[in-house]
């Protein structure tokens, strides 16, 4: 298995709302990613972890909370967030620096 | 200070080589990369080259890095519709954090 695999694909969710993304790699990939994308930009880093441990924050809202229940999964809860984090949110995976797997990320919309 | 600049578009036909080129400034960049990415996907990863390399050549791919001028380039030979995505250059300084330029908008003429 050589792929990151992102579920939901497509989430449209209330303001009100708290709902969880989840991501899954069974490559033994030691380093799991959360990046934000919108509308013909390039991904912005959010979360790093790094053997099951949080090892990187780029100043993220509270409003999302990452979570790494084991070394295949990884999570993105969501709860009480604007129309502007509307976007397409990607997952990847990697060993070491020479490669990164993305899976083909869950598009959210806020409403 | 982190940055990677590319080109926004490019426009090439069938059959023609395409070239997209990228520029960084962090001179400690150790990893560089270049991914695709096709509507509504994610992104793939088509090669990288390692900072002591000046070229890495794969199929229809050929990267060339000058290190000197901080410019990397990506050479897409034969290009075909499928060509047709978005192409990211990104550096690492060989921590877990990835700089990604704004991408190239890579257009195929018939």
């Amino acid at each position: 298995d050589t792929e990151v695999t992102q579920t939901p694909k497509h989430l449209v969710m209330g303001m009100t709302n708290k709902k969880s993304l989840k991501c899954e790699q069974h490559m033994g990939h030691r380093a799991m990613y959360w990046y934000k994308q919108k509308a013909k930009k390039p991904p912005e880093l959010m979360f790093v972890y790094s053997y099951e441990k949080l090892s990187i924050n780029e100043s993220v809202p509270s409003r999302f909370s990452p979570e790494c229940p084991n070394s295949s999964l990884l999570n993105l809860h969501l709860h009480a967030l604007q129309p502007e984090d509307s976007a397409l949110y990607l997952c990847a995976s990697s060993q070491d620096f020479g490669g990164y797997t993305f899976g083909s990320g869950t598009r959210l919309t806020v409403v | 200070g982190e940055d990677v600049e590319q080109s926004l578009f490019l426009s090439v036909r069938e059959g023609d080589s395409s070239v997209i080129n990228c520029t960084y400034t962090d001179s400690s960049s150790t990893y560089l990369y270049w991914y695709k990415q096709e509507p509504g996907a994610g992104l793939q990863l088509l090669t990288y080259i390692f900072s002591n390399m000046d070229m890495k050549q794969d199929q229809r791919l050929t990267v060339l890095l000058n290190k000197k001028d901080k410019h990397l380039s990506l050479r897409i030979a034969d290009t075909q519709t499928g060509d047709s995505a978005i192409y990211f250059c990104a550096e690492s300084r060989g921590d877990d954090k990835i700089i990604f330029g704004k991408g190239t908008r890579l257009h195929i003429l018939p």
